[in-house]
């Protein structure tokens, strides 16, 4: 069954402070990840997307990870701000015919002064 | 680029209404539109997959007759909540995507801000 897992569920930080936030997924074949950022009470917004042969992606001050053989992705988030408080999804893309998406459960981030 | 838009964003009403969602592709022709329920501090569930001009295809589970999909357009795509009761209370979500030629396609989902339904 395909699956994505997220670590942690929840992770308050300071401002200014990184963090990292972890996927692991079974999914296969595999196609690409994306990663999205989701403001409560909004749609989720696309930060990075990688496919089979990119290992890091970056945009601003979120850079994605991808290891591909042990099928884990992590984002890392730099100098933390406020506005960074938000629910972060990873989200797997299949190959094949069938190639829908899993999606995370997602990380809730809190950035507190 | 790549916009979407969903209307309205929130609807409240009384159990046995049936409530029309728009979901509009701003600057793109959206060949395939997806729609999602999102539950309290989970994940989306897809719900359904719609192409231009085909009947939609819904995910196990997920009742046809209650949830009426439309995509009749490039940029246009609804979602009927028939009958509406409490239990259909929920956060619904539609992304569209600019795929051609099929599902192997790196194109991202764009998503709407979503509708927050409540059913009293």
């Amino acid at each position: 069954k395909n699956q994505v897992e997220q670590s942690p569920q929840s992770l308050i930080i300071l401002e200014g402070k990184n963090c990292t936030l972890q996927c692991n997924y079974t999914v296969s074949p595999f196609s690409n990840l994306r990663w999205y950022k989701q403001d409560t009470g909004r749609g989720p917004v696309s930060l990075t997307i990688m496919t089979f042969s990119e290992n890091t992606k970056s945009n601003g001050r979120y850079t994605a990870t991808l290891d591909a053989d042990t099928k884990q992705s992590s984002l890392h988030i730099t100098a933390s701000q406020l506005s960074d408080s938000a629910s972060y999804i990873c989200v797997v893309r299949g190959g094949g015919t069938a190639s829908k998406l899993t999606f995370g459960t997602g990380t809730r981030l809190q950035v507190t002064l | 680029g790549a916009v979407v838009s969903q209307h309205p964003s929130r609807v409240i009403c009384k159990s046995g209404t049936s409530v029309k969602i728009e979901c509009r592709s701003l600057d793109f022709q959206a060949t395939t539109m997806f729609w999602y329920r999102q539950f309290p501090k989970q994940s989306l569930m897809l719900m359904a997959t719609s192409n231009e001009g085909s009947k939609a295809t819904y995910e196990q589970g997920v009742e046809k007759d209650k949830f009426l999909i439309n995509h009749a357009s490039l940029t246009l795509s609804t979602l009927t909540v028939t009958s509406a009761h409490p239990e259909d209370s929920s956060f619904y979500i539609c992304s569209a995507s600019y795929a051609p030629y099929g599902t192997y396609s790196n194109q991202p989902q764009h998503f709407g801000d979503g509708t927050r339904l409540s059913i009293l």
